[in-house]
């Protein structure tokens, strides 16, 4: 069945640094990819989404790209700051998943000042 | 535009109680969805209700249903409350045909 993968946690980096976290997904048709941050004590917020092969998402920094050939939307920040400590969330959703979104693990952030 | 809302944000139950939990989406979506957020499981999909019909479900037993009224907000219930459903309950809503869903803050749940 449709999957999402993320690569474990706890990822903790200085203040800073570059950000990778790996995501690769399962999926049939071709559903809309996401990245979503959830803070301590709050819901999920949407961080970025790609829509189609090759597409990029950006916001607050963060980017992703949207590769069909590696089924993968790996996410990227070039300087981390304190404030991006969070667990992150991969997911997709499109017609063939039936609307509902397909969640990776969760990936938590610490970034030490 | 205002957000998500949920209500209560936080409950405590005992085992054998029913529990409902309420959402707004944002205003002008359509679609709500719930999805339930344990340490051991995950995010996992409980439905999702458009216009005042279920029109997915995910893989949870019949004690969990849910509700959309007309001004689409929705409930859900819990009913004869397990150990195991002591959860986040989240919500979500979206735009009709978008595929994008903006969260609620959630609902804690804890049963006792």
């Amino acid at each position: 069945g449709d999957s999402v993968t993320q690569m474990e946690g706890p990822v903790t980096l200085s203040e800073e640094a570059f950000l990778t976290i790996n995501c690769t997904y399962t999926a049939t048709g071709y559903p809309s990819l996401f990245w979503y941050v959830q803070y301590p004590g709050e819901g999920l917020q949407l961080l970025l989404k790609a829509t189609k092969a090759d597409d990029k998402g950006s916001n607050k920094g963060f980017e992703a790209t949207y590769r069909k050939e590696t089924t993968s939307f790996h996410l990227e920040k070039g300087s981390v700051q304190v404030s991006d400590s969070a667990v992150y969330f991969c997911a997709l959703s499109g017609y063939n998943q039936g609307g509902k979104l397909i969640f990776g693990q969760g990936t938590e952030l610490s970034v030490k000042p | 535009k205002a957000g998500v809302t949920q209500t209560p944000r936080y409950l405590i139950k005992t085992r054998g109680q029913q529990v409902t939990l309420s959402c707004s989406p944002i205003s002008g979506h359509r679609s709500v969805s719930w999805y339930q957020q344990t340490p051991g499981q995950g995010l996992q999909f409980l439905f999702e209700y458009f216009s005042e019909t279920q029109r997915n479900k995910g893989n949870f037993p019949g004690r969990f249903s849910g509700r959309q009224f007309s001004n689409s907000r929705s409930e859900m219930n819990v009913s004869t409350l397990e150990l195991g459903d002591s959860a986040l309950y989240l919500c979500a809503s979206s735009r009709e045909g978008t595929e994008t869903q903006y969260f609620g803050p959630g609902t804690r749940l804890l049963v006792l």
